[in-house]
């Protein structure tokens, strides 16, 4: 059974700073892998989309990549700022029956 | 402008008073889903739909229907609502069948649903 992890629950870092967040999953039989942002109040925003045959994407200040022969993504997020303070969640598509898995997700704190 | 909208945003319930919680999107999709959030497990889905009058069961199903009379909407009905209902609900929708793996999911804002 898929099961994503996501490490550390939490992080907190000063205004300016780069940043990796981590996701790690045990079944490689993924279609996709997707990384959202959640607010409060305001649901989840898909911020990164990367196909299996994929190995990164990029969307201004962030980068996803996919290794999936070892099970991993990771989100890089340059030059960090306050607004990126949020819950930052990893997902992947099964290829088997279209299913999104979840990781608990990193709640991303941004020191000014 | 393209969305799902959820209503109630906010809810507090009895135990055993039945609850329906609604879903509409404006975006023509066929693939509806229904999930729930709980601190330290991330989300899980309940529901999904592929299609009008098409359900099936996802990971936590016990103790919600849905059903899928419109395109359009997809609600949540708690018959007998309990305690450990009390979870952040969301639904989400994307294109149908032929881009079922490869477009990401909209989602709506969220149901914090309290039952006591």
């Amino acid at each position: 059974k898929q099961e994503v992890t996501q490490i550390p629950a939490a992080l907190s870092v000063p205004e300016g700073e780069n940043l990796v967040l981590n996701c790690s999953f045990t079944d490689s039989a993924i279609y996709n892998l997707q990384w959202f942002r959640q607010d409060p109040g305001k649901g989840l925003t898909s911020l990164l989309l990367i196909q299996s045959s994929q190995r990164e994407q990029t969307s201004g200040r962030l980068n996803a990549s996919l290794d999936k022969s070892s099970g991993r993504s990771t989100l890089y997020i340059a030059a960090s700022q306050p607004g990126d303070s949020a819950t930052y969640l990893c997902a992947v598509t099964m290829d088997s029956n279209y299913q999104l898995i979840w990781g608990a997700g990193t709640k991303l704190i941004i020191k000014p | 402008e393209a969305q799902v909208t959820q209503n109630p945003r906010y809810l507090i319930t009895v135990t055993g008073k039945k609850l329906t919680v609604t879903c509409s999107q404006n975006m023509n999709h066929e693939y509806m889903s229904w999930y729930r959030q709980d601190p330290g497990l991330g989300l899980r889905q309940i529901y999904y739909s592929m299609n009008v009058e098409v359900t099936d069961k996802g990971d936590v199903p016990e103790g919600y229907k849905v059903s899928r009379k419109e395109k359009r909407n997809f609600p949540l009905i708690l018959e007998s609502p309990s305690p450990n209902q009390t979870s952040l609900y969301f639904c989400a929708s994307k294109p149908g069948q032929r881009f079922i793996k490869s477009y990401e999911q909209y989602f709506g804002p969220g149901t914090r649903l309290t039952v006591t």
